[in-house]
C-alpha cells in the first residue's frame, strides 16, 4: 500500500513561493502521475496539476503560470512550487498518487494527510 | 471555477437511501469521462470511494453505488450509517479545465 507525506513551511509571506514536497513510500515512484490538489478552509477541493517520472505534465489552467511540479525518482518525492502567493492560496495541501489502471482510467487512489499552509505578513 | 455541480446538502435517517447528484457538461462526464467519487470524513485526507463511473475499490462497502446518466452522474447510498455523514466529491475529466471537482456535497445522517 504506497503511502505519502507532504512536507514544507506551514506560513508563507505573500508574494513569496510556496514550496511544499511529497515523499512516497511503499510503492514506486516511476509509474503512473503524482498529483497536488488542494482544500481551502471549509470549501471544495481544487485540482493544482500532476506529473510522471518521465515529466509528461499538466496543470489546472487557473493555476498554470505559478504552478510548478518536479519528480525526484532518486529521492522517491515530487515537489510542488507556487509563487506569487496571496491569501487566495491558504488551504490544505494534499499529494496523491494519480493511479491510470488497465482500462484507462484514471483516479487519486492514495493521498497524503494534508498540510496545511497559511499566506499570511 | 467547478464544471461540475453538487448540491451542497443532502440528508437522510439511519438505514434510508440517499442520492448525490453531479451535473456535468458534453466536455467532461458526457464526453464520456469516467467519474469518480471521494468521500471526506470530518477532518481528514479525502479517500476513493467509487472509481471509474460505477467501481468500488476494495474495502469499500456494496451500500455505495454509482452511475452515469448523459451528461450528469449519481452517487447512491443504501442502508445509511452513522459512519457515513461526511463530504462527498464527485470527479472527472474536462476538456478545457483538466481534472476538475464538484463543489462537494455534506451529507448528514438525522
Amino acid at each position: 500500500q504506497v503511502q505519502l507525506q507532504e512536507s514544507g513551511p506551514g506560513l508563507v509571506k505573500p508574494s513569496e513561493t510556496l514550496s511544499l514536497t511529497c515523499t512516497v513510500s511503499g510503492g514506486s515512484i516511476n509509474s503512473h502521475y503524482w498529483s497536488w490538489i488542494r482544500q481551502p478552509p471549509g470549501k471544495g477541493l481544487e485540482w493544482i496539476g500532476y506529473m510522471s517520472h518521465s515529466g509528461k505534465t499538466d496543470r489546472n489552467p487557473s493555476l498554470k503560470s505559478r504552478a510548478t511540479i518536479l519528480v525526484d525518482t532518486s529521492k522517491s518525492q515530487f515537489s510542488l512550487m507556487l509563487n506569487s502567493v496571496t491569501a487566495a492560496d491558504t488551504a490544505v495541501y494534499y499529494c496523491a498518487r494519480h493511479y491510470g489502471d488497465h482500462s484507462g482510467d484514471y483516479y487519486q487512489d492514495s493521498w497524503g494527510q494534508g498540510t496545511l499552509v497559511t499566506v499570511s505578513s | 471555477q467547478s464544471g461540475l455541480t453538487q448540491p451542497p446538502s443532502v440528508s437522510g435517517a439511519p438505514g434510508q437511501r440517499v442520492t448525490i447528484s453531479c451535473s456535468g457538461a458534453s466536455s467532461n462526464i458526457g464526453a464520456p469521462y469516467g467519474v469518480n467519487w471521494y468521500q471526506q470524513l470530518p477532518g481528514t485526507a479525502p479517500t476513493l470511494l467509487i472509481y471509474a463511473t460505477t467501481n468500488r475499490p476494495s474495502g469499500v462497502p456494496a451500500r455505495f453505488s454509482a452511475s452515469r446518466s448523459g451528461t450528469s452522474a449519481s452517487l447512491v447510498i443504501t442502508g445509511l450509517q452513522a459512519e457515513d455523514e461526511a463530504d462527498y466529491y464527485c470527479q472527472s475529466y474536462d476538456n478545457s479545465l483538466g481534472w476538475v471537482f464538484g463543489g462537494g456535497t455534506k451529507l448528514t445522517v438525522l
